[in-house]
Order: structure tokens, then sequence, then C-alpha cells
């Protein structure tokens, strides 16, 4: 079956570059039309989509974050990384990652539980 | 950009019927999927392709999309039902867009 899994810091400080990582099961993004997108949510807020990385390295980023964000994959471990930099305290909130099926209709199928990131100093 | 509009919440008696609007631009013309959410656990897809339910979503979901408005309806509200809702389409601009979510109470 489909899994994902977020990992990386829970605590950041202010400037300082945030690293996460998406370890996923049950498909390859090797496969044509895999996709793996992050997007994050501040606490009690909406869902905010953020990067995308699809089988064949093209990458997607919201035109709002596109300077801070950097997606890329490592295909052998089965992992997407996320760096986003420049992190502030309006950049607290969990971030998920999920995975996507390019098929036209672009939704995300399968989510991981999450990961929740503070950022203080 | 493209932007996708919610009212942010919506009441509901048990039984009742509960219809969450999605809005924007020419939407008819983009595929919409909804995600339920409830406190503490990730996002689930209950529709997609505007009026598709996954495996295992009840068919007291519903949904459709005309005009500039896409419609998740969920018939017979049940309590279980209480969560956050957020629809989702693809633009080729700003690629992945959600909305900003409806909190659904039934009570």
């Amino acid at each position: 079956q489909v899994t994902l899994r977020e990992s990386g810091p829970a605590l950041v400080k202010p400037t300082q570059t945030l690293t996460l990582t998406c370890t996923f099961s049950g498909f390859s993004l090797n496969t044509r039309k895999m996709c793996v997108s992050w997007i994050r949510q501040p606490p009690g807020k909406a869902l905010e989509w953020l990067a995308l990385i699809n089988w064949d390295d093209d990458k997607y980023y919201n035109t709002s974050l596109k300077t801070r964000l950097t997606i890329s994959k490592d295909t052998s471990k089965n992992q997407v990384i996320l760096t986003m930099t420049n992190m502030d305290p309006v950049d607290t909130g969990t971030f998920y990652c999920a995975r996507m099926v390019w098929d036209g209709y672009n939704n995300f199928d399968y989510w991981g539980q999450g990961t929740l990131v503070t950022v203080s100093a | 950009s493209y932007d996708l509009t919610q009212p942010p919440s919506l009441s509901v008696s048990p039984g009742q019927t509960a219809s969450i609007s999605c809005s924007g631009d020419k939407l008819e013309e983009k595929y919409v999927s909804w995600y339920q959410q409830k406190p503490g656990q990730s996002p689930v897809l209950v529709m997609y392709q505007d009026m598709k339910r996954p495996s295992g979503i009840p068919e007291r979901f519903s949904g459709s999309n005309s005009g500039n408005t896409a419609t998740l309806t969920i018939s017979g509200t049940q309590a279980m039902d209480e969560a956050d809702y957020f629809c989702q389409a693809w633009d080729i601009r700003t690629y992945l867009i959600f909305g900003g979510g409806t909190r659904l109470t039934v009570l």
C-alpha cells in the first residue's frame, strides 16, 4: 500500500533554512505520472500548496514562495526533499507531503501524517 | 493568480443536507477535488474530478461543478461528517490551489 512519512526538525530559528524529507513506499517516482508535493498548514488555517516534483524531475513552485523553496528527489531512497530558506515565525505550521498522479485531474490521493515545524528564537 | 473562495463555516442538523461551495473564475473549466480534514488528522480525498468518489467514501457524498461554482453535497449528514472541507483545483499558471476551507458543524 502507499504510505508517506515526513521527517525533519520540529524547531528552527528565524532566518535558518528548513530541510524536510518525505519518505514514501508503495509507488516509485521513476513511474510515469507519479508526483510528490509538499503542502503546509499554519495552526487553525488553510492548506497551502508549496511545491511539486514529478517522475521526469520537473519542478513546480508556489509563485509567492518560489524564491525560498527547492524541491528535489532521491529515487534510490524513495525520498523527496524540500528546503525552505529564511524561515520566519509566520512559517510555523504542519508540513505534509502527498502523492499526486498526473492524470489531468491532479489531486492528492495519499497524504503523510504531517510534521509540525515551529519557528522561534 | 487564481483563487478559490469558500464560506468559512456551515452548520447543519443531523440528517439534513450540507452544501459546501467553492467559487473561482470559470471554475467549470477545471477539475475540482475536495478534502475532509478532522482535528489532528491529515486531509482525506473525498471527491475528485468534480463528482467522483474514491473507494471507501460513503455514497452520501456527491459533487458538482458548473459556471463559477463547485459544490460538495453531503446528504443525510452525520455527526462523523463534522470536519473542515477544502476544495482544490489545478490552474495552468498558479498550478495547485486550495480554497480557504469550510468548517462544517453538525449540531
